[in-house]
Protein backbone atom coordinates (compact mmCIF):
# COMPACT_ATOMS: atom_id res chain seq x y z
CA UNK A 1 0.00 0.00 0.00
CA UNK A 2 1.91 3.37 -1.26
CA UNK A 3 1.86 5.91 1.10
CA UNK A 4 1.28 9.81 0.03
CA UNK A 5 3.40 10.28 -3.30
CA UNK A 6 4.81 13.55 -4.29
CA UNK A 7 6.06 14.58 -7.59
CA UNK A 8 8.50 15.46 -8.75
CA UNK A 9 11.14 15.36 -5.91
CA UNK A 10 13.36 18.29 -6.83
CA UNK A 11 12.32 21.40 -9.76
CA UNK A 12 14.15 24.36 -10.38
CA UNK A 13 12.33 27.54 -11.75
CA UNK A 14 13.01 30.78 -12.96
CA UNK A 15 11.66 34.10 -11.08
CA UNK A 16 8.46 35.14 -12.63
CA UNK A 17 7.54 31.23 -14.24
CA UNK A 18 4.69 28.95 -13.23
CA UNK A 19 4.90 25.86 -11.75
CA UNK A 20 2.78 22.90 -10.95
CA UNK A 21 2.99 20.10 -7.94
CA UNK A 22 1.20 16.52 -8.00
CA UNK A 23 0.19 14.47 -4.86
CA UNK A 24 -1.80 11.40 -5.19
CA UNK A 25 -2.82 10.84 -1.79
CA UNK A 26 -2.95 7.40 0.34
CA UNK A 27 -5.43 4.82 -0.14
CA UNK A 28 -8.51 5.21 0.78
CA UNK A 29 -7.85 8.79 1.82
CA UNK A 30 -10.30 11.67 0.21
CA UNK A 31 -8.74 14.44 1.68
CA UNK A 32 -5.61 16.37 0.18
CA UNK A 33 -3.64 18.98 2.41
CA UNK A 34 -0.94 21.81 1.78
CA UNK A 35 1.74 22.99 3.34
CA UNK A 36 4.80 24.92 2.62
CA UNK A 37 8.15 24.36 4.15
CA UNK A 38 10.67 27.52 4.74
CA UNK A 39 14.19 26.37 4.96
CA UNK A 40 14.66 26.35 9.34
CA UNK A 41 11.06 27.18 9.57
CA UNK A 42 7.80 24.86 10.21
CA UNK A 43 5.22 23.45 7.25
CA UNK A 44 2.62 26.12 7.07
CA UNK A 45 -0.54 25.25 5.89
CA UNK A 46 -1.56 26.27 2.54
CA UNK A 47 -4.95 24.69 1.22
CA UNK A 48 -7.29 21.43 2.21
CA UNK A 49 -9.03 20.37 -0.53
CA UNK A 50 -12.07 17.82 -0.40
CA UNK A 51 -14.35 16.11 -2.78
CA UNK A 52 -13.02 18.43 -5.36
CA UNK A 53 -13.24 21.64 -3.24
CA UNK A 54 -11.36 23.88 -1.65
CA UNK A 55 -12.24 23.44 1.70
CA UNK A 56 -10.00 26.24 3.72
CA UNK A 57 -7.12 27.96 3.05
CA UNK A 58 -3.97 29.56 5.07
CA UNK A 59 -2.81 32.82 4.55
CA UNK A 60 -1.38 32.67 0.78
CA UNK A 61 -1.72 34.58 -2.06
CA UNK A 62 -4.01 34.07 -5.00
CA UNK A 63 -1.00 33.15 -6.74
CA UNK A 64 -0.83 29.78 -5.01
CA UNK A 65 -4.33 27.53 -6.45
CA UNK A 66 -4.92 24.30 -6.54
CA UNK A 67 -7.13 21.48 -7.38
CA UNK A 68 -8.81 18.10 -6.71
CA UNK A 69 -8.98 15.07 -9.07
CA UNK A 70 -11.60 12.41 -8.86
CA UNK A 71 -9.60 10.39 -7.92
CA UNK A 72 -8.78 12.55 -4.77
CA UNK A 73 -5.24 12.94 -6.52
CA UNK A 74 -4.19 17.37 -5.83
CA UNK A 75 -1.95 19.85 -7.51
CA UNK A 76 -0.48 22.51 -6.27
CA UNK A 77 -0.15 25.77 -8.61
CA UNK A 78 2.20 28.16 -7.78
CA UNK A 79 1.71 31.78 -10.39
CA UNK A 80 4.75 34.47 -11.24
CA UNK A 81 6.94 32.70 -8.99
CA UNK A 82 9.39 34.53 -6.13
CA UNK A 83 12.61 33.56 -4.93
CA UNK A 84 10.80 33.78 -1.87
CA UNK A 85 8.89 31.14 -2.95
CA UNK A 86 11.79 28.41 -2.71
CA UNK A 87 10.61 25.90 -0.02
CA UNK A 88 9.86 22.49 0.64
CA UNK A 89 5.93 21.97 -0.41
CA UNK A 90 4.27 18.51 1.35
CA UNK A 91 0.90 17.07 0.63
CA UNK A 92 -0.61 15.66 3.63
CA UNK A 93 -3.49 13.00 3.26
CA UNK A 94 -6.41 12.13 5.65
CA UNK A 95 -9.53 10.72 5.81
CA UNK A 96 -12.73 12.75 6.00
CA UNK A 97 -13.62 12.94 10.20
CA UNK A 98 -10.11 11.72 10.38
CA UNK A 99 -8.03 14.25 10.25
CA UNK A 100 -5.41 13.33 13.26
CA UNK A 101 -4.28 10.69 11.02
CA UNK A 102 -3.02 12.36 8.46
CA UNK A 103 0.08 11.18 6.68
CA UNK A 104 2.74 13.56 5.06
CA UNK A 105 4.65 12.41 1.68
CA UNK A 106 8.50 13.33 1.16
CA UNK A 107 7.42 16.83 -0.09
CA UNK A 108 8.90 18.47 -3.41
CA UNK A 109 12.07 20.98 -3.10
CA UNK A 110 11.10 23.76 -5.28
CA UNK A 111 13.99 26.34 -5.98
CA UNK A 112 13.54 29.67 -7.59
CA UNK A 113 16.45 31.51 -9.40
CA UNK B 1 -1.72 35.79 14.66
CA UNK B 2 -2.18 32.55 16.75
CA UNK B 3 1.58 31.07 17.28
CA UNK B 4 3.25 27.89 18.38
CA UNK B 5 6.96 28.42 19.38
CA UNK B 6 9.21 25.64 20.33
CA UNK B 7 13.28 25.63 21.61
CA UNK B 8 15.38 25.42 18.50
CA UNK B 9 18.08 23.13 20.03
CA UNK B 10 18.29 19.86 21.99
CA UNK B 11 21.38 17.66 23.46
CA UNK B 12 20.99 14.55 25.14
CA UNK B 13 23.01 11.09 25.71
CA UNK B 14 22.20 8.09 24.19
CA UNK B 15 19.75 6.16 26.67
CA UNK B 16 19.23 9.67 28.82
CA UNK B 17 15.64 11.16 28.66
CA UNK B 18 14.60 13.84 25.82
CA UNK B 19 12.21 16.43 27.01
CA UNK B 20 11.21 18.86 23.96
CA UNK B 21 8.95 21.79 25.10
CA UNK B 22 6.32 23.70 22.96
CA UNK B 23 3.98 26.18 23.68
CA UNK B 24 1.16 27.54 22.08
CA UNK B 25 -1.57 30.75 22.46
CA UNK B 26 -4.42 29.84 20.87
CA UNK B 27 -6.82 28.57 23.63
CA UNK B 28 -9.52 27.55 21.00
CA UNK B 29 -6.90 24.59 20.31
CA UNK B 30 -8.44 21.15 20.48
CA UNK B 31 -5.64 18.89 19.37
CA UNK B 32 -2.13 19.04 19.62
CA UNK B 33 0.30 16.81 18.16
CA UNK B 34 4.10 15.81 17.63
CA UNK B 35 5.66 15.36 14.56
CA UNK B 36 8.80 14.39 13.41
CA UNK B 37 11.49 14.88 10.84
CA UNK B 38 14.54 13.35 9.41
CA UNK B 39 16.75 14.65 6.85
CA UNK B 40 15.10 14.72 3.22
CA UNK B 41 11.89 13.37 4.87
CA UNK B 42 8.70 14.58 5.16
CA UNK B 43 6.84 14.32 8.37
CA UNK B 44 5.84 11.19 10.60
CA UNK B 45 3.50 11.81 13.25
CA UNK B 46 4.37 10.26 16.67
CA UNK B 47 1.51 11.03 18.80
CA UNK B 48 -1.41 13.67 18.91
CA UNK B 49 -3.57 14.52 22.20
CA UNK B 50 -7.44 16.39 22.48
CA UNK B 51 -7.08 19.21 24.85
CA UNK B 52 -9.27 17.72 27.53
CA UNK B 53 -6.60 15.19 28.14
CA UNK B 54 -3.17 15.89 30.49
CA UNK B 55 -1.61 13.29 29.71
CA UNK B 56 -0.83 10.52 26.52
CA UNK B 57 1.81 7.91 26.85
CA UNK B 58 2.85 5.59 24.12
CA UNK B 59 5.87 3.31 24.40
CA UNK B 60 8.65 5.08 24.81
CA UNK B 61 6.87 8.57 24.48
CA UNK B 62 4.58 10.44 27.01
CA UNK B 63 3.14 13.81 26.01
CA UNK B 64 2.30 16.42 28.72
CA UNK B 65 -0.21 18.65 28.49
CA UNK B 66 -1.03 22.17 30.46
CA UNK B 67 -4.05 23.50 29.07
CA UNK B 68 -3.94 26.67 31.33
CA UNK B 69 -0.40 27.59 30.81
CA UNK B 70 -0.52 26.14 26.99
CA UNK B 71 2.39 23.92 27.20
CA UNK B 72 3.19 21.13 25.52
CA UNK B 73 5.82 18.60 26.33
CA UNK B 74 7.14 15.11 24.58
CA UNK B 75 9.09 12.86 26.70
CA UNK B 76 11.01 10.49 24.77
CA UNK B 77 12.51 7.60 27.49
CA UNK B 78 15.58 5.42 26.64
CA UNK B 79 16.90 7.98 23.97
CA UNK B 80 18.72 6.58 20.90
CA UNK B 81 20.34 7.42 18.02
CA UNK B 82 17.77 6.87 15.55
CA UNK B 83 15.91 9.75 17.49
CA UNK B 84 18.25 12.39 16.28
CA UNK B 85 15.80 14.46 14.09
CA UNK B 86 13.65 17.55 13.96
CA UNK B 87 10.57 17.28 16.42
CA UNK B 88 7.71 19.78 15.34
CA UNK B 89 4.30 20.58 17.85
CA UNK B 90 1.80 21.59 15.59
CA UNK B 91 -1.87 22.35 17.15
CA UNK B 92 -5.39 22.64 15.46
CA UNK B 93 -8.72 23.95 16.28
CA UNK B 94 -10.73 22.31 14.01
CA UNK B 95 -8.32 19.42 12.82
CA UNK B 96 -8.41 21.07 9.20
CA UNK B 97 -5.93 22.93 9.03
CA UNK B 98 -2.49 22.80 11.37
CA UNK B 99 0.11 25.07 13.14
CA UNK B 100 3.17 24.12 13.66
CA UNK B 101 6.40 25.16 15.32
CA UNK B 102 9.51 26.09 14.08
CA UNK B 103 10.83 22.69 15.12
CA UNK B 104 13.48 21.55 17.68
CA UNK B 105 16.47 19.46 16.13
CA UNK B 106 17.25 16.48 18.51
CA UNK B 107 20.73 15.35 18.76
CA UNK B 108 21.82 12.58 20.33
CA UNK B 109 25.47 11.75 21.47
CA UNK B 110 26.58 8.09 21.87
Amino acid sequence: DAGVTQSPTHLIKTRGQQVTLRCSPKSGHDTVSWYQQALGQGPQFIFQYYEEEERQRGNFPDRFSGHQFPNYSSELNVNALLLGDSALYLCASSLAGHHTEAFFGQGTRLTVV
Amino acid sequence: GEDVEQSLFLSVREGDSSVINCTYTDSSSTYLYWYKQEPGAGLQLLTYIFSNMDMKQDQRLTVLLNKKDKHLSLRIADTQTGDSAIYFCADSYNNNDMRFGAGTRLTVKP
